[in-house]
């Protein structure tokens, strides 16, 4: 159990450009989730996929978002057009179906100037 | 639609001092509860979860945490607490109608530990 990865921990990225974040599992989780923090707050739910399968979407905060799990195994969050309020943390979770409580990965830190 | 309210923004307790933080839901049937701690920078860690059984759960680090339905309250405690206990702490909970089993989560508390 090698936890969950994010990459990168830091973006700095200008505003109106596209960023890409991505999340690696634990090997043997099959449900994955995206969060965002934004300062001072707790997380908030963005999507969350079961295998390939994107099962809950509508609180992506924008069309901008959108994100990818195309084997099942890796994840992808991208945000289009970044614009200084997605200036956030992102976090990725993976669990097992039937489980509650997941393994949060350390986050990928976006700063849009 | 459920919520979590954490009402202690920041909390300072000594080293070596009992701590408690407050945790309340709303929700009209039993949650599934949570905590985790947020180290700066980092992602979360869990602490300790309540499904049901008894109302009175064990944690890593020396946590523990009691359910009360009457109060719908689910509030953390450590009896002498280190140094190394400054973080954010941020209690949650889940049901199971959740679709993929969501967390909602409270604002958090930060723990701050004088020497």
């Amino acid at each position: 159990d090698t936890g969950v990865s994010q990459d990168p921990r830091h973006k700095i990225t200008k505003r109106g450009q596209n960023v890409t974040f991505r999340c690696d599992p634990i090997s043997e989780h099959n449900r994955l989730y995206w969060y965002r923090q934004t300062l001072g707050q707790g997380p908030e739910f963005l999507t969350y996929f079961q295998n390939e399968a994107q099962l809950e979407k509508s609180r992506l905060l924008s069309d901008r978002f959108s994100a990818e799990r195309p084997k099942g195994s890796f994840s992808t969050l991208e945000i289009q057009r970044t614009e200084q309020g997605d200036s956030a943390m992102y976090l990725c979770a993976s669990s097992k179906v039937g489980t509650y409580g997941y393994t949060f990965g350390s986050g990928t830190r976006l700063t849009v100037v | 639609a459920q919520s979590v309210t954490q009402p202690d923004i920041h909390i300072t307790v000594s080293e070596g001092a009992s701590l408690e933080l407050r945790c309340n839901y709303s929700y009209g049937a039993t949650p599934y509860l949570f905590w985790y701690v947020q180290s700066p920078g980092q992602g979360l860690q869990l602490l300790l979860k309540y499904f049901s059984g008894d109302t009175l759960v064990q944690g890593i680090k020396g946590f523990e945490a009691e359910f009360k339905r009457s109060q719908s309250s689910f509030n953390l405690r450590k009896p002498s607490v280190h140094w190394s206990d400054a973080a954010e702490y941020f209690c949650a909970l889940a049901t199971s109608n959740n679709a993929g089993n969501m967390l909602t989560f409270g604002g958090g508390t930060r723990l701050m530990v004088k020497p």
